[in-house]
């Protein structure tokens, strides 16, 4: 089990706007900032927020993430087909020193 | 542009050795922290280790402690990662990426490679 805990599927319609979920601990997203990786089929991942809620340039302002206590969340609005790809959130843990992936979330465009 | 390129990927019995370099382009290799991250197939993203840009600092998963060892030449501009008494599940693409943070460590990774696959099998 990943250290970060992400529902393993989600979907959703072209226009629609979908959530993805991403719960941790004190240690590691309550004290700590969240980033969020795309990884379409294929390819190596690309940062999509970092600092729990910042788009790197060239990041269409659909993607939107917040964070509160221990827990983080990535929206994806105005979904469209070229979002469908894998999700996953990271975080540094400070008990363990180590950094923590969550398990990844395949989102698919119906 | 920035540029990561991952080499030394291929298939090693188990037990032995493999080294993996990373060279990077396109930015001053020596102020930025280097990340190593696999993927097993069909898994979700794995963190390996980190080095800090003057190569003082280094953290490891649990998985890599006492058999992996990062290390950096920032005069090559180039990352490694030795991996030794190599297992089954060490399968797996791994990718080197770059640090956000300017010197300090910010664990966001910014630039990815394409990554270099390593098979372990007998």
């Amino acid at each position: 089990q990943s250290v970060l805990t992400q529902p393993p599927s989600a979907s959703g319609t072209p226009g629609q706007r979908v959530t993805i979920s991403c719960s941790g601990s004190s240690s590691n997203i309550g004290s700590n900032t969240v980033n969020w990786y795309q990884q379409l089929p294929g390819t190596a991942p690309k940062l999509l927020i970092y600092s729990n809620n910042q788009r790197p340039s060239g990041v269409p302002d659909r993607f939107s993430g917040s964070k509160s206590g221990t827990s983080a969340s990535l929206a994806i609005s105005g979904l469209q087909s070229e979002d469908e790809a894998d999700y996953y959130c990271a975080a540094w843990d400070d008990s363990l020193n180590v950094l923590v992936f969550g398990g990844g979330t395949k989102l698919t465009v119906l | 542009q920035v540029q990561l390129v991952e080499s030394g990927g291929g298939v090693v019995q188990p037990g032995r050795s493999l080294r993996l370099s990373c060279a990077a382009s396109g930015f001053t290799f020596s102020s930025y922290a280097m990340h190593w991250v696999r993927q097993a197939p069909g898994k979700g993203l794995e963190w390996v280790a980190v080095i800090s840009y003057d190569g003082k600092n280094k953290y490891y998963a649990d998985s890599a402690k006492g058999r992996f060892t990062i290390s950096r030449d920032n005069s090559k501009y180039t990352l490694y990662l030795q991996m030794n008494s190599l297992r089954a599940e060490d399968t797996a693409v791994y990718y080197c990426a770059k640090d956000q943070g300017f010197v300090e460590m910010e664990t966001s990774f910014d630039y990815w490679g394409q990554g270099t696959l390593v098979t372990v099998s007998s």
